[in-house]
C-alpha cells in the first residue's frame, strides 16, 4: 500500500466549476500536510499548507483536513484554464530522529475546459 | 531571485558517465533535500540535509549516487556510472526547519538528466 494515495484523473472540471481533488495517507502520526501544484516540465509549486483538523481558505483554495480518517482534500472554486495541471498531495513522515521526510502522492491531472 | 536554483537545468550524458548536479537553497534554510520524478510519478525522496549532516538516504538509492552539502548552505548530488534508468527530472527543495512538526518545503526548477 503506497504511503500517499491520489486519483490520478484526469479529474475534467468546466470553467468556473469546483475542482475536488482527495488525497489519503497511511501514517498515522503525520502532522504535517501539503498541496503543490505543477505545470508539464515544471517543479512542484507549494499553494496550501494545512496542519490541523477543519478547513483552511485562501483565495480560491480550500484545503480540509481530517486526521481521525487521514484524509486531506483540495478544493479549488471557480476552476480556471491556468489551474489546469497536476496537483501533488505530501506528507510529512515521522522518522527515527524528526520530522524529516515527506512523501508525495502520484499526483491528480486536472483539465479545466472552457 | 531568492529562491532554490539547481545547475545545470539540463544535462545530456552517455550511458557510464559521471553527473553532478548542485543545488542554491534559500538562504536562511536550514534542511536541504534531492528528491527524482519521472513521468506520472511524484517526487521520490532521495536524501535530506540538516545544515551540514546527512540525516538521511533512501534505500532505494544505489551506492552510484552521492549527495555532499559540505558547508551548510549548497549541495551537489553525483551518479556515478550512469544508467538509462538514471533519466528522470532531479528536484532540490529546501526548508526552515524549527520546533515541532511544521515545515514547509519549497522546490528549485529541476535539473532534467537524460541518458542515451
Amino acid at each position: 500500500q503506497k504511503e500517499v494515495e491520489q486519483n490520478s484523473g484526469p479529474l475534467s472540471v468546466p470553467e468556473g466549476a469546483i475542482a475536488s481533488l482527495n488525497c489519503t495517507y497511511s501514517d498515522r502520526v503525520s502532522q504535517s500536510f501539503f498541496w503543490y501544484r505543477q505545470y508539464s516540465g515544471k517543479s512542484p509549486e507549494l499553494i496550501m499548507s494545512i496542519y490541523s483538523n477543519g478547513d483552511k481558505e485562501d483565495g480560491r483554495f480550500t484545503a480540509q483536513l481530517n486526521k481521525a480518517s487521514q484524509y486531506v482534500s483540495l478544493l479549488i472554486r471557480d476552476s480556471q484554464p491556468s489551474d489546469s495541471a497536476t496537483y501533488l498531495c505530501a506528507v510529512n513522515i515521522m522518522t527515527t530522529d524528526s520530522w524529516g521526510k515527506f512523501q508525495f502522492g502520484a499526483g491528480t491531472q486536472v483539465v479545466v475546459t472552457p | 531571485d531568492t529562491g532554490v536554483s539547481q545547475n545545470p537545468r539540463h544535462k545530456i550524458t552517455k550511458r557510464g558517465q559521471n553527473v553532478t548536479f548542485r543545488c542554491d537553497p534559500i538562504s536562511e534554510h536550514n534542511r536541504l533535500y534531492w528528491y527524482r520524478q519521472t513521468l506520472g510519478q511524484g517526487p521520490e525522496f532521495l536524501t535530506y540535509f540538516q545544515n551540514e549532516a546527512q540525516l538521511e538516504k533512501s534505500r532505494l538509492l544505489s551506492d552510484r549516487f552521492s549527495a555532499e552539502r559540505p558547508k551548510g548552505s549548497f549541495s551537489t548530488l553525483e551518479i556515478q556510472r550512469t544508467e538509462q534508468g538514471d533519466s528522470a527530472m532531479y528536484l532540490c527543495a529546501s526548508s526552515l526547519r524549527k520546533a515541532g512538526p511544521q515545515e514547509t518545503q519549497y522546490f528549485g526548477p529541476g535539473t532534467r538528466l537524460l541518458v542515451l
